[in-house]
């Protein structure tokens, strides 16, 4: 079957930097997705990576290498409004549906 | 452009009652899919429609159903409500496939 592990929570605080480690068993790859939700809202998307290697977004990155079966979301420069839950999605085949993995709670603190 | 919007944003319904979800997509998408969202099982990918077809289905019982319009609008609907369909309905609709654009769900609670 289709999994996605994730650490359930972590804490950092304010000006640092943290790593949120994406681990996935599907069938199919197409590319690792990173969404951000803040409590009450609606998942935003942060990134998508299809191919090995580092993608760059202002504040965050998100890594892939598709032979490891491995992702992760870098945030940088953290700041409260950082607090959320993020997750990874794989799309796993040539339509549009992800399957996301639990999450991940980010806690800011000053 | 106007995002994701979804209808009605709260719902209470009893056990055994059924229920219609609305989902109006981007203007322009055409790929629309359905997703519930839970504390303990998170995101799970309900169905896909595309140009009104259904592209793709979760693993949900064949009481989770849906439909897409050919003005791509869509709509779920759950019959015979159980408790544990208690959840945040998410719509979420795509043009190319590698963004999805989500609305701010549908919270239904089953009493």
């Amino acid at each position: 079957g289709q999994s996605l592990e994730q650490p359930s929570e972590v804490t950092a605080v304010e000006g640092a930097i943290v790593q949120i480690n994406c681990t996935y068993q599907t069938s199919g790859f197409y590319g690792l997705s990173w969404y951000q939700q803040h409590d009450g809202g609606a998942p935003t998307f942060l990134s998508y990576n299809a191919l090995d290697g580092l993608e760059e977004t202002g504040r965050f990155s998100s890594f892939l290498s598709r032979s490891d079966s491995y992702g992760y979301l870098l945030l940088q420069e953290l700041q409260m409004k950082d607090s959320a839950s993020y997750f990874c999605a794989v799309r796993d085949g040539g339509y549009s549906t992800l399957t996301f993995g639990k999450g991940t709670m980010l806690l800011v603190s000053p | 452009k106007a995002g994701v919007t979804q209808t009605p944003r709260y719902l209470i319904k009893t056990r055994g009652q059924q229920v219609t979800l609305s989902c109006s997509p981007i203007s322009g998408h055409r790929s629309v899919s359905w997703y519930q969202q839970t504390p303990g099982q998170g995101l799970q990918f309900l169905f896909e429609y595309f140009s009104e077809t259904q592209r793709n289905k979760g693993n949900f019982p064949g009481r989770f159903s849906g439909r897409q319009f050919s003005n791509s609008r869509s709509e779920m609907n759950v019959s015979t409500l159980e408790l544990g369909d208690s959840a945040l309905y998410l719509c979420a609709s795509s043009l190319a496939g590698n963004e999805q654009f989500f609305g701010p769900g549908t919270r239904l609670t089953v009493l």
